[in-house]
Parts: C-alpha cells; structure tokens; sequence
C-alpha cells in the first residue's frame, strides 16, 4: 500500500449506531489530519494530530472522537450522529517542520450517510 | 475576513484555451503555498507547490507575489480532462488552509 488509504469508502449508518472509520498513512509523516466535506461546500478541518498527540480541535460536536494510536494510523469513532453529518470524510498526513509543513496528501474519502 | 479567497467560478473555456486563477491570503506570516485539484466526488489531489520565483510543470505555472500576498495558477493550452476544482492552500506554522475552490469548465 502507498499514501493515505481510508476504511471504508462507503459507510451508511442510523442515528443510534456506533462506528469507526480508519486511516492510515505510508508516507512516514508525523501529522495526520480528519477533514469533512459536505456537498458543494469548502473542506473543513476537524482535527489535527502531531507525532500522537491532537493539536488542533476545530470545535467538533462530542458525538465524533479521534484517536491516533500511534503516527500511521487515525481513527474517527462515530456514535448518534445525525442526518446532517451526511458527508465525505478525508483524512490528510503532512511533515510537520519548522519552516512550515510540506504538501498534505489525502486518502480518498469516506462517504458517509447518516439516515 | 478568509484567511484564503478564491473566484468561485465557474470559469467555461473551450479547449485550448489559457486560463487564469488568482487566489489572495490574508496573513503575511504564511509560509508555503499549494494548488490543489479535486474532482468531483473525490480527495483534493496536489497539483504544485508554489515557490517566490514562480515555477512550472508542463502546461501549468504558479506564481507567488509575497509583497501583494497573492497567488495565480495559469493553465495553458486547456484540455477536458482539466475540468475540476482548483484549490489554493496556504500553510502557517504547520495549519493548511483551503480557499473554497474555483471551478473550472473546459468544453469542446
């Protein structure tokens, strides 16, 4: 495998499930990144880990919770979520460094479809 | 105020066609800058880094102007297959930030 892959590319669930979606990344960076993209809208950022640890917390509603276990691998655990976080989900990894980080690649995306 | 504005578009050019985005960020701090492409449905995917002396890859050169703190992405010789979203990234301290995309529209 090479880049960023995601599990699973298409994800239908009811309100009151509970599910992960998955990240992982080839690249050896040590940033990795949860986006939501609701249709014909701009990405927005969720959160953002570094070398395992969250750094940036976008205000995200409580029913989503990250995880990084370790600088390859991100989860986004999701439970009650509701009709409106219908969206494409894309996790992203950089190289953090001091001068600014360098390109972000993106794994393809989740699709996710709350009913 | 966006930290990245960006035309919405959609820009529609018949193939062959040169083409030109420009994109404005408002914190002077920024210290990388990207254009990405995203189809539709799909992950951005990069296109080029953007560098103050300005560069190229075949059809596509980026220019950087740090002093007016903007940035353009000129497309020449268009083909269909460059129908997409362009995306201007700018990076500070490790954050990206995504303008909103400009549409682009190459028709035969």
């Amino acid at each position: 495998e090479t880049g960023v892959t995601q599990t699973p590319r298409h994800l239908v669930m009811g309100m009151t499930n509970k599910k992960s979606l998955k990240c992982e990344q080839h690249l050896g960076h040590n940033a990795m990144y949860w986006y939501k993209q609701s249709a014909k809208k701009p990405l927005e950022l969720m959160f953002v880990y570094s070398l395992e640890e969250r750094v940036e917390n976008n205000s995200v509603p409580s029913r989503f919770s990250p995880e990084c276990p370790n600088s390859s691998h991100l989860f986004l655990h999701l439970h009650t979520l509701q009709p409106e976080d219908s969206a494409l989900y894309l996790c992203a990894s950089s190289q953090f460094a001091v001068g600014g980080s360098n390109e972000q690649f993106f794994g393809p995306g989740t699709r996710l479809t709350v009913l | 105020r966006k930290e990245v504005e960006q035309d919405p578009g959609p820009f529609n050019v018949p193939e062959g066609a040169t083409v030109a985005f420009n994109c404005t960020y408002s914190n002077s701090a920024s210290q990388s800058f990207f254009w990405y492409r995203q189809d539709c449905r799909k992950e951005p995917k990069l296109l080029m880094s953007v560098y103050s002396s300005g560069n190229e890859d075949g059809r596509f050169t980026a220019q950087l102007n740090r002093a007016s703190q903007y940035i353009s992405l000129l497309i020449r010789d268009s083909k269909l297959s460059d129908s997409a979203t362009y995306l201007c990234v700018v990076n500070r301290f490790n954050k990206f930030y995504f303008g909103s995309g400009t549409k682009l529209n190459v028709k035969p």
